[in-house]
């Protein structure tokens, strides 16, 4: 069974950085192309940042270019997202999604339950 | 404001079919595929549909999709209680250089 639990979430100050994690089980890891997925409580689904299979190739979304950093980890299985300079319109749950094969995802065919970021002073 | 355009709500009967739209313009629906997600606050989203008409294994025949054009819909008949959820649309866009949502479709089984 895919599984995809994210990690590493809280409360952080306006300016300041927090790593989000996504472990990752059930399915060969290095295989699949993952991404982020956020959603502001009581707003819609926002695509945030993509990696390829072997993290050769990434991409944000210009909310977050310059500010945040995809990264995996193939011995780990691991997924991660640096998150630097948040500012209080990155408040939301992050979601780790898995892209149905190796390079641009079209569809995102298995997801984390989520974790909260509230970025507050 | 969201690059793919949905009704914030729908609602129907137990046993009624519904249907949900999504709207965007060539860069996205006109020139890529179309996927819908189930949504449950708190929850993991859940793949319903996928390369616009397409079903994963699991997913009921009650849940189908089709596209033309730069829009797209998310039908459901036989409709449960259970189908209580948010829906969203997604595309890929190729001017913004990434996948685009829709604003989500809150759906009530009356």
């Amino acid at each position: 069974e895919v599984q995809l639990v994210e990690s590493g979430g809280g409360v952080v100050r306006p300016g300041g950085s927090l790593r989000l994690s996504c472990a990752a089980s059930g399915f060969t890891f290095d295989d699949y192309a993952m991404s982020w997925v956020r959603q502001v409580p009581g707003k819609g689904l926002e695509w945030v940042s993509n990696i390829n299979w072997n993290g050769s190739k990434t991409g944000y979304a210009d909310s977050v270019k310059g500010r945040f950093t995809i990264s995996r980890d193939t011995a780990k299985d691991s997924l991660y997202l640096q998150m630097n300079s948040l500012r209080a319109e990155d408040t939301a749950f992050y979601h780790c999604a898995r892209g149905e094969s190796w390079g641009i995802p079209s569809y995102f065919d298995h997801w984390g339950q989520g974790i909260l970021v509230t970025v507050s002073s | 404001q969201s690059v793919l355009t949905q009704p914030p709500s729908a609602s129907g009967t137990p046993g009624q079919r519904v249907t949900i739209s999504c709207s965007g313009r060539s860069s996205n629906i006109g020139n890529n595929t179309v996927s819908w997600y189930q949504h449950l606050p708190g929850t993991a989203p859940k793949l319903l549909i996928y390369s616009n008409d397409e079903r994963p294994s699991g997913v009921p025949d009650r849940f189908s999709g089709s596209k033309s054009g730069t829009s797209a819909s998310l039908a459901i008949s036989g409709l449960q209680s259970e189908d209580e959820a948010n829906y969203y649309c997604a595309a890929w866009d190729d001017s913004l250089n990434g996948p685009v949502f829709g604003g989500g479709t809150k759906l009530t089984v009356l």
